[in-house]
């Protein structure tokens, strides 16, 4: 079985312009999650997708981060206008229903760096 | 103050050395207690988990929970170099189902 997959691995922009970043999570993992590591601090929870739905999006930096799950399947997550202080690594986990919901499992991650 | 503190290390130990991995929390709402491993530019990996207080045992690896502390630990035993990774501790209160990260203890295990 294929694990949580993202891409890509790393992308290199300059402040103000536009990233997507996607995420493929297990196949028939209802919950989605992304996380983000700036430099030097841990990674901090951004949302919560249950199926195509917003569970949870209190993490969300501002209203330059959109995040969406069409169709409950993949994710993306857009940053726009970057800014220098995104810099840092987006991961993407997922996880079953409620039952398991603890049981998060996350993907390589990808390197964003703004410049 | 962090929910979660960890002492980043590096931690650096002989090979076959028993490893105490440590982390204290302050939301006493936490309920599941997850201890992940990361091998540089990798996501992290889902090691263990232990619910509420105990102990729980997986192979080489425990991880104990005292909540009256608000304490987690993981023990490796005979440890190996290819334990050599950052073990991140992440607990979680399952009414908000995500997960508070420590910042990770760097772990090295010398052949």
């Amino acid at each position: 079985e294929a694990g949580v997959t993202q891409f890509p691995s790393h992308s290199v922009i300059e402040k103000g312009q536009t990233v997507t970043l996607r995420c493929d999570p297990i196949s028939g993992h209802d919950n989605l999650y992304w996380y983000r590591r700036v430099m030097g601090k841990e990674i901090k929870f951004l949302l919560h997708f249950v199926k195509e739905s917003k569970q949870d999006e209190s993490g969300m930096p501002n209203n330059r981060f959109l995040a969406e799950r069409t169709g409950g399947t993949y994710s993306t997550l857009k940053v726009q206008p970057a800014e220098l202080e995104d810099s840092g690594v987006y991961f993407c986990a997922s996880s079953q229903g409620r039952d398991r919901l603890y049981e998060q499992y996350f993907g390589p991650g990808t390197r964003l760096t703004v410049t | 103050q962090k929910e979660v503190e960890q002492d980043p290390g590096p931690l650096s130990v002989p090979e076959g050395a028993i490893v105490s991995l440590n982390c204290t929390y302050s939301n006493s709402a936490f309920q599941y207690f997850m201890w992940y491993r990361q091998y540089s530019r990798k996501g992290p990996e889902l090691l263990m988990y232990t619910y509420s207080s105990g102990n729980k045992e997986d192979g080489r690896f425990t991880a104990q929970v005292d909540k009256s502390s608000k304490y987690i630990s993981l023990f490796i035993r005979d440890s190996q170099p290819s334990d050599s990774a950052t073990y991140l501790c992440a607990p979680m209160n399952t009414g908000f189902q995500k997960l508070v990260f420590g910042t990770g203890t760097r772990l090295l295990v010398s052949p």
